[in-house]
């Protein structure tokens, strides 16, 4: 079965510090995005990314954040300067063409930021 | 405006017992799609079952049951005589057609299977 694909799966980091977490989607999505999860609390929607654009975004993903498609499979989240408040886990999905069909999560990458 | 409910924090039972979490959601959408997900302990979330807004059969797949209701604007989830393996938190989700392909997830249950 295809996986979207998440590396690393832990990353631990200095406040202030850059990151940037990557994802693999499923080879034929066209829609892909980017979600956070702080310990112990919902899922939250970051960004979509349709056309080698934002497509839409919510009010966390400030210009702190910026995502990338630098290649045909890569899809990365950065993080510019980083805060204790990123700490979370982060989950990369894609999804079909067709809307709602297919949407695929991958397996988080956990932020921890010391 | 989007908005998933689940009501319950926490739900303890034991072993063999059932139980039903509840989901209720707000939508501004006649086409939208909900989901269940689970997150076990190890963090991934975990796709169980994808239901689109115009498809109110409910649903079995061996001891799970969804019932969805769009009078009442529900999808609750029932694990049938439960194990301890089930103990996980579950999620609810919401995905609107005509309102971007993001999905708003309800704040989850925890629920422990008690052997």
């Amino acid at each position: 079965e295809p996986e979207v694909t998440q590396t690393p799966s832990h990353q631990v980091t200095q406040m202030g510090q850059e990151v940037i977490l990557r994802c693999v989607p499923i080879s034929n999505h066209l829609y892909f995005y980017w979600y956070r999860q702080i310990l112990g609390q919902k899922v939250e929607f970051l960004v979509s990314f349709y056309n080698n654009e934002i497509s839409e975004k919510s009010e966390i993903f400030d210009d702190q954040f910026s995502v990338e498609r630098p290649d045909g499979s890569n899809f990365t989240l950065k993080i510019r300067s980083t805060k204790l408040e990123d700490s979370a886990m982060y989950f990369c999905a894609s999804s079909e063409p067709i809307r709602g069909r297919g949407y695929t999560f991958g397996s988080g990458t956990r932020l921890t930021v010391v | 405006a989007q908005k998933v409910t689940q009501a319950q924090t926490e739900i303890s039972v034991v072993e063999k017992e059932d139980v039903t979490l509840d989901c209720v959601y707000e939508t501004r959408d006649t086409t939208y799609y909900l989901f269940w997900y689970k997150q076990p302990p190890s963090g991934e979330l975990v796709f169980l079952i994808r239901r689109n807004s115009f498809d109110e059969q409910n649903e079995i797949s061996g001891r799970y049951s969804w019932n969805f209701q769009k009078s009442t604007s529900s999808f609750n989830f029932t694990i049938t005589a439960s194990q301890v393996v089930v103990s996980a938190v579950y999620f609810c989700a919401l995905s609107e057609e005509n309102y971007g392909q993001n999905f708003v997830f309800g704040p989850g249950t925890r629920l422990s299977v008690l052997p």
